[in-house]
């Protein structure tokens, strides 16, 4: 049962153009979520979150959008450069009133941005 | 430390044989969490602990596995009578909670032959 779900394994966008990855979930009881970017032979890397109370977050070049009625979160990279070129992962977690509990994540997607 | 620190890197085992993965967490973190990533998945979560509280062994694939925090400070993570199906790279994180993520070491990357 895969609760956190990125349905594009993969994608490609031109460097200074805007890159939309995309997540659903099914889990009405999560309230935290979290964008994370990897490369190869290192671990996750956090870059964004967004609590359920908001429904935008941003920060410099990456904006986290939340839809909580469709379940879905996107994360927009504007403009995008290649050192962006990584595996994201989408994450979400049901807190509730402490500050921590643990992450469910996506299968991921690998975005390259060409020069 | 400055990050969560995990060793070894790299861990190459028979099949059959037990393995043992070390975490250090960011000092002062209260949560500490093992996730796992096989070759083309996510990242699959295995157990989390939290201070003093039981830890959430949900995640945990079989009997085989089983983790333990000393301290509530460093972990390991043990593999007994490993199968070719747990090779994947074995990642570790900690928190202190609040509105940040969570940061991840490096991984142990574990191949079962």
């Amino acid at each position: 049962d895969q609760q956190v779900k990125q349905n594009s394994p993969s994608l490609s966008v031109q460097e200074g153009r805007i890159s939309i990855l995309n997540c659903d979930y099914t889990n009405s009881m999560f309230d935290y979520f979290l964008w994370y970017k990897k490369y190869p032979a290192e671990g996750p890397t956090f870059l964004i979150s967004i609590s359920s109370i908001k429904d935008k977050n941003e920060d410099g070049r990456f904006t986290v959008f939340l839809n909580k009625s469709a379940k879905h979160l996107s994360l927009h990279i504007v403009p995008s450069q290649p050192g962006d070129s990584a595996v994201y992962f989408c994450a979400a977690s049901s807190r509730g009133g402490s500050n921590t509990g643990k992450l469910i994540f996506g299968q991921g997607t690998t975005l390259q941005v060409k020069p | 430390g400055a990050g969560v620190s995990q060793s070894p890197s790299n861990k190459v085992t028979e099949k059959g044989k037990d393995v043992e993965l070390r975490c250090d967490p960011i000092s002062g973190h209260t949560a500490l969490y093992w996730y796992r990533q096989s070759l083309g998945q996510g990242l699959e979560f295995l157990i989390y602990f939290q201070g003093n509280s039981a830890p959430d062994k949900s995640g945990l694939p079989s009997d085989r596995f089983s983790a333990e925090r000393t301290g509530g400070s460093v972990s390991t993570l043990t593999i007994q009578r490993t199968q070719q199906e747990d090779s994947a790279v074995y990642l570790c994180a900690s928190s202190l909670g609040g509105a940040g993520g969570y940061t991840f070491g490096s991984g142990t990357r574990l191949t079962v032959v």
